[in-house]
């Protein structure tokens, strides 16, 4: 079965640092999401990818897929306290189009101002 | 607006005691699912509906029952077969388009479901 793995499991930075999280998966991904929690709430979509290659930002936040479809990254610029939370990879089960997403353990981000 | 909504926001259980867990989505989504979070792990997969009056078990099925005799609603039972239940419970919907790629899942704020 098709397994993610995130790195690191924890981050703490200092505001205005960069920061990268990394998603790794066991097998080809169809296409790979990345959501945002705030401890116990819900999840917040952030970006979707599913072409190799591909590379998507909003606002400070970057996400890539690499060519070979196995892993990505989440790069946040300049990071502030607002991007405190944890992130979440998400990548769908298999190839079809059920809707079914498996996800990562998390990151765990702090921002100290 | 439209979203998804979940109740209650945090739930206490009994020994022996059945729990339901409510989740309504005025989205339209043909698709909702249920994920269960524990501290420090991803989200597992526990049910998922594509369609109303059908379901289909995920990954951690035991010790749970759903029903999807609307659209707009996919409540959860946690049973007392369930012997680990604390965990933070989280509702999810998308549409399913045929032949066209994935569309993002949305998800409701979650219950936290704890054992007295």
């Amino acid at each position: 079965s098709q397994e993610l793995e995130q790195s690191p499991q924890s981050l703490i930075v200092q505001e205005g640092k960069n920061l990268t999280i990394n998603c790794t998966s066991s097998k080809t991904l169809y296409g790979l999401y990345w959501y945002k929690q705030k401890y116990g709430e819900g999840l917040i979509f952030l970006m979707m990818l599913q072409k190799g290659g591909e590379e998507k930002s909003h606002e400070k936040i970057t996400a890539k897929l690499d060519e070979k479809k196995q892993q990505s990254s989440l790069h946040i610029t300049a990071s502030q306290p607002s991007h405190a939370g944890i992130y979440l990879c998400g990548a769908p089960h298999g190839s079809g189009n059920t809707g079914k997403l498996i996800f990562g353990q998390g990151t765990t981000l702090q921002v100290k101002p | 607006d439209g979203g998804i909504t979940q109740s209650p926001k945090y739930l206490f259980r009994k020994e022996g005691q059945n729990v339901t867990l409510s989740c309504e989505q005025n989205l339209n989504h043909d698709a909702m699912y249920w994920y269960r979070q524990d501290p420090g792990q991803g989200l597992r997969l526990i049910y998922y509906s594509q369609i109303v009056n059908d379901f289909q078990k995920g990954d951690i099925a035991e010790g749970y029952s759903v029903s999807r005799e609307k659209k707009e609603s996919f409540p959860l039972t946690v049973t007392s077969a369930q012997k680990n239940p604390t965990a933070f419970y989280l509702c999810a919907s998308t549409s399913i388009r045929r032949g066209l790629s994935n569309e993002k899942l949305f998800f409701g704020s979650g219950t936290q479901l704890s054992v007295l």
